[in-house]
């Protein structure tokens, strides 16, 4: 256990739907990180919360939304879903808001649109 | 866009052998870190070496850096069964202007007992 827990572990949804994916960072880190996982793109960097306010954005449809609650839980909501969002979602907590020490990553939510 | 692309993309070795993966990136950096994730599941940090570092070790691990090349190396001597798994390099992104790391495409090694 790393200490990220990520929920769902597994998620199936229908093309059009709208999920909602939840991420607690390791106890004390502030910063959170959300990642897709595709066999084609590999590991993509979504966006970064740090203490409850976005830092920094990476490759986030705009169909995709995410936010920091005061408890420091992250949650990630992706709408409109086409087939292609099918994919490994990563959430990862570190201490600092850069990353100047390793990320701590959760398991994973495994997103499969049908 | 990648900063920092694995190579080789993929390797087999024989238990006991050493593997070493290489990575390259494009712009400064403050530091680089290497990352294992096995097959499906969340990845594990490694080791993290700063530029102002040329070498590191943590035990079967050694990484170098060479910031005037752009490159760095990760070698797992004495390989095992258990070592199988993709090896990610990731690098702070813009030499640390933005808060995230920038992951590589991996190199899946597999290591045959």
């Amino acid at each position: 256990d790393s200490g990220v827990t990520q929920t769902p572990k597994h998620l199936i949804t229908a093309t059009g739907q709208r999920v909602t994916l939840r991420c607690s960072p390791r106890s004390g880190d502030l910063s959170v990180y959300w990642y897709q996982q595709s066999l084609d793109q590999g590991l993509q960097f979504l966006i970064q919360y740090y203490n409850g306010e976005e830092r920094a954005k990476g490759n986030i449809l705009e169909r995709f939304s995410a936010q920091q609650f005061p408890d420091l839980h992250s949650e990630l909501n992706l709408s409109s879903l086409e087939l292609g969002d099918s994919a490994l979602y990563f959430c990862a907590s570190s201490v600092e808001g850069a990353p100047v020490y390793g990320y701590t990553f959760g398991s994973g939510t495994r997103l499969t649109v049908v | 866009s990648q900063q920092g692309e694995e190579d080789p993309q993929a390797l087999s070795i024989q238990e006991g052998e050493n593997a070493t993966m290489n990575c390259s990136y494009k712009t400064s950096i403050n530091n680089l870190q290497w990352y294992r994730q096995n097959s499906g599941r969340g990845l594990v940090h490694l080791i993290l070496i700063r530029s102002n570092e040329r070498e590191k070790h943590s035990g079967r691990l050694r990484v170098t850096l060479d910031t005037s090349k752009k490159s760095s190396s990760l070698l797992i001597t004495a390989s095992r069964a258990a070592d199988t798994a993709s090896y990610f390099c990731a690098t702070d992104a813009y030499g640390g202007s933005q808060g995230n790391l920038i992951f590589g495409k991996g190199t899946k090694l597999s290591v045959k007992p």
